[in-house]
């Protein structure tokens, strides 16, 4: 089936350095593409998506762009917060065999930004 | 516009124990799914419900009923809990594809349940 690899954190990062988490998929068909921030003691929400190969998806100073021919959809940021220490989950929609889509998740990277 | 709620926030259940976590969303979404966080595992979706009085199974069902009765509520019962079931639940929805022709899900704030 289909499944998206993330890189193991946590990713230890200084305030205003540059971002990058990386996300790789294995797919059939044309999935959309997804990055899902979760703030520590809260649920998921949508950072940013993208529909089909190309697109950037972008989003509070995030960026993404959905690249087919190397299956990936890395995450970048040039300025990092420390309000965006989080975990960082990449995620795929994946129609499967009824037909329903569902999101098939990463197993989260964790960032960490100290002052 | 509260979004999706789900309740408890906290539970502590012994081994054979039985409960039901309550999902609630205000957005009319016609999809509902409920989902387990565990450590290095990401989230996996346990049962899902395409519309009011339907559900489907996820990837990891086993120990878990669900039910849909109103289009706003999604219940997860564990009929008799065990340790291995020790987990973050987070619910979640979404408008369905022909509806809005995207797909992204809203999610609940969790749910942390410990069996001892």
């Amino acid at each position: 089936g289909d499944s998206v690899t993330q890189m193991e954190g946590p990713v230890t990062l200084s305030e205003e350095a540059f971002l990058t988490i990386n996300c790789t998929y294995t797919a059939t068909g044309y999935p959309s593409l997804f990055w899902y921030v979760q703030y520590p003691g809260e649920g998921l929400q949508l950072l940013l998506k993208a529909t089909k190969a190309d697109d950037k998806g972008s989003n509070k100073g995030f960026e993404a762009t959905y690249r087919k021919e190397t299956t990936s959809f890395h995450l970048e940021k040039g300025s990092v917060q420390v309000s965006d220490s989080a975990v960082y989950f990449c995620a795929l929609s994946d129609r499967g065999n009824t037909g329903f889509q569902k999101l098939v998740f990463g197993t989260g990277t964790r960032l960490l930004v100290s002052p | 516009n509260a979004g999706v709620t789900q309740t408890p926030k906290f539970r502590v259940l012994k081994t054979g124990q039985s409960m039901t976590l309550l999902c609630a969303q205000d957005m009319n979404h016609e999809y509902m799914y409920w989902y387990r966080q565990d450590p290095g595992m990401g989230l996996r979706l346990i049962h899902y419900s395409v519309g009011e009085g339907t559900t489907a199974k996820g990837e990891v069902p086993d120990g878990y009923n669900v039910s849909r009765l109103k289009k706003q509520n999604f219940l997860l019962g564990l009929e008799s809990a065990a340790p291995s079931q020790t987990s973050v639940y987070f619910c979640a929805s979404s408008y369905s594809i022909r509806d809005r022709g995207s797909y992204e899900q809203y999610f609940g704030p969790g749910t942390r349940l410990t069996v001892t």
